[in-house]
């Protein structure tokens, strides 16, 4: 069965500051997706990035990248130029392309942007 | 606006009182299911239906039942809660196997006293 960690479960930086938060998952399959949702206090579910297996690049959006490692099954998110926006639970998940649909989510990090 | 909409917000019941929280996608997707969420843990999926009249279990079924009559509307049913089950619930539907992401609703703050 396919697991995901999330072995930060609390981080709080200033704005304006680079933030990397970690993510390590594990299965035997070749081919998968995987994803990063923001959870804010509304409790809302935004998918900040997306990332597939089989490509190398590493998946960008604006200031959310993403560095992902998969021989070492890590996918770690970095926000760069923190906003005070950026607060909020953030949740890694992990999407297989075989057998029962589902995605599996690590235990989620609480990000605190400081003013 | 294409959403996932879920009813209601906030719900307190007592034990043993039957319910349901309700479900429905505008996005004419095919995939369904049910996650709760508890601090710790993390979001489990509880339930998924791939289509019409097709559901099957998640990680987290017991006490649980769900129903796919109509391509839009997926119900989550509790027929006996207990306060196990307080927790938050998300409703979730998705294109084929979700490659590009999944489409949350906006939860249910459950509580069973």
């Amino acid at each position: 069965a396919q697991t995901v960690t999330q072995s930060q479960p609390e981080m709080s930086v200033q704005e304006a500051e680079t933030v990397t938060l970690s993510c390590t998952y594990d299965t035997s399959e070749s081919n998968y997706y995987l994803f990063w949702y923001k959870q804010p206090p509304s409790r809302q579910m935004i998918l900040v990035i997306r990332q597939e297996a089989y490509k190398q690049q590493n998946a960008t959006e604006n200031r959310f990248s993403v560095n992902f490692q998969k021989a070492a099954k890590s996918f770690s998110l970095k926000i760069s130029d923190s906003q005070l926006g950026d607060t909020a639970m953030y949740f890694c998940a992990f999407s297989n392309l075989q057998g029962a649909q589902k995605l599996v989510f690590g235990q989620g990090t609480r990000l605190t942007i400081n003013p | 606006e294409a959403q996932v909409t879920q009813n209601p917000r906030y719900l307190i019941t007592v034990t043993g009182k039957k319910l349901t929280v309700t479900c429905s996608q505008n996005m004419n997707h095919e995939y369904m299911s049910w996650y709760r969420q508890d601090p710790g843990l993390g979001l489990r999926q509880i339930y998924y239906s791939m289509n019409v009249e097709v559901t099957d279990k998640g990680d987290v079924p017991e006490g649980y039942k769900v129903s796919r009559k109509e391509k839009r509307n997926f119900p989550l049913i509790l027929e006996s809660p207990s306060p196990n089950q307080t927790s938050l619930y998300f409703c979730a539907s998705s294109w084929g196997r979700g490659s590009y992401g999944y489409t949350f609703g906006s939860g249910t703050r459950l509580t069973v006293v």
